[in-house]
């Protein structure tokens, strides 16, 4: 599997864009790029996820660059609530598979 | 749809003592996986069921057992806890093709 690497934390104030970066230079054409953010020691929830292309949902927009050796996960109004460790995971989508974790991103949105 | 429970929420042990953790999900998900969680640090993969009948290890199977009891649900057993065993555990389960949902954590002390 292809090894991530992230920030350890970035701040952000409330109301703003958050751009969290995560690089992988090392994934495989058939891995895909997940996000998970996990609040407060709450289990993780899912975000989003993309292959190739950029994708947008209601919680976030996810730009893959052209070579997939990187991305960007982004919060377009970052609110309070959006406090949280955030992970990006490279996996290959086949039944059964688990995600591995690392260490992910503490974002800190602040008023 | 309650999606993935676990129970119990808390629990304590001394060493030595044996318990098993419950994990139910009512989504008609195939796979089903169990990750515990150490402070400061993300989730690692304990076991995992990729479908009913069919287990296999993880990350950090080492003093954990696990049943897949039937498509809805997959216990963790701890046959002898120790204090290395004390953490946050996680359920979780996805279908094919999908993002993975997650529970809500049962925390686990041993003293």
């Amino acid at each position: 599997d292809a090894k991530t690497t992230q920030p350890t934390s970035m701040d952000c104030a409330e109301g703003r864009a958050a751009n969290l970066p995560c690089n992988h230079s090392t994934i495989s054409g058939n891995e895909y790029v997940y996000w998970y953010r996990q609040i407060h020691s709450q289990g993780p929830q899912y975000i989003i996820h993309g292959l190739k292309n950029n994708e947008t949902n209601e919680m976030a927009s996810l730009i893959i660059t052209e070579d997939r050796k990187s991305s960007t996960l982004i919060l377009p109004h970052a609110t309070l609530r959006d406090t949280a460790v955030y992970y990006c995971i490279v996996r290959v989508d086949q039944a059964g598979t688990a995600l591995i974790f690392g260490k992910g991103t503490t974002l800190s949105v602040s008023s | 749809n309650a999606g993935v429970t676990q129970t119990p929420k808390f629990q304590v042990l001394k060493t030595g003592q044996s318990m098993t953790l419950q994990c139910a999900q009512d989504m008609n998900h195939n796979s089903m996986y169990w990750y515990r969680q150490d402070p400061g640090m993300g989730l690692r993969l304990i076991y995992y069921s990729a479908s009913e009948g069919t287990t296999d290890k993880g990350e950090v199977p080492n003093g954990y057992n696990v049943s897949r009891l039937n498509k809805r649900e997959f216990s963790l057993r701890l046959e002898s806890a120790a204090p290395s065993q004390t953490s946050v555990y996680f359920c979780a389960s996805r279908r094919y093709g999908a993002e993975q949902f997650f529970g809500p954590g049962t925390r686990l002390t041993v003293l």
